[in-house]
């Protein structure tokens, strides 16, 4: 079974760095590309950063450019979220999730712009 | 990169059609066919419900169908069950740099 587990979660305080993990099993890893979903307490989806399946390409929400820095390591089929100065409103769980990629009659591309599998997140709590 | 507009809350009683809406702009929704909507019951991660603007994947009942108009986007459930009940999020590539922008939520309340 396609399987995504989140770690790296906890409390820290505003202005820490945390790292989350995400470990992939059971299929291709660096053939897709990943995304790194948050949603606070009570509140929506954010969508918060995507990297390519190569790890060449990434991309971030404007909320968390600068201060946050995704990767991967694809012979250890794992993904990675580097937080820095971490705010109290990055408070929430963070999923990582598989982008299952997009295919028409003439290319393939890492990115369908959906996700077909999620973890079950891990939380991040930021407060003094 | 503001997030895509739904409803707040949408009910219905069991048997009925309710529809979800979700309305971005021509730089989201309205220019591009990447429009997929999620499922999430309380404390659990979301599951794809559809993709790619009207695509079902395997295992998602018919009963939930989906389609765009213009920079509007739309969920159905038709003949809402029980288990329907939960919260519901429409997502779509955008041209902005951001690559990926989610809607507000919808809560759907089987009455």
């Amino acid at each position: 079974e396609v399987q995504l587990l989140e770690s790296g979660g906890g409390l820290v305080q505003p202005g820490a760095s945390l790292r989350l993990s995400c470990a992939a099993s059971e299929f291709s890893f660096s053939s897709y590309a990943m995304t790194w979903v948050r949603q606070a307490p009570g509140k929506g989806l954010e969508w918060v950063s995507g990297i390519s399946g190569s790890g060449a390409d990434t991309y971030y929400a404007d909320s968390v450019k600068g201060r946050f820095t995704i990767s991967r390591d694809n012979s250890k089929k794992t993904l990675y979220l580097q937080m820095n100065s971490l705010r109290a409103e990055d408070t929430a769980v963070y999923y990582c999730a598989k982008d299952p990629g997009y295919c028409s009659s003439t290319r393939c591309s890492d990115w369908g712009y959906y996700m077909d599998v999620w973890g079950k997140g891990t939380t991040v709590s930021v407060s003094s | 990169q503001s997030a895509l507009t739904q409803p707040a809350s949408v009910s219905g009683s069991p048997g009925q059609s309710i529809t979800i809406s979700c309305t971005g702009t021509s730089s989201d929704v309205g220019g591009y066919s990447f429009v997929s909507w999620y499922q999430q019951h309380p404390g659990k991660a979301p599951k794809l419900m559809i993709y790619e603007v009207s695509n079902r994947p395997s295992g998602v009942s018919s009963r939930f169908s989906a389609s765009k108009s213009g920079n509007t986007a739309s969920l159905t459930i038709s003949g809402l069950q029980s288990e329907d009940e939960a919260d519901y999020y429409c997502s779509s590539y955008t041209s902005s740099s951001t690559l990926e922008v989610f809607g507000t939520g919808t809560k759907v309340t089987v009455l």
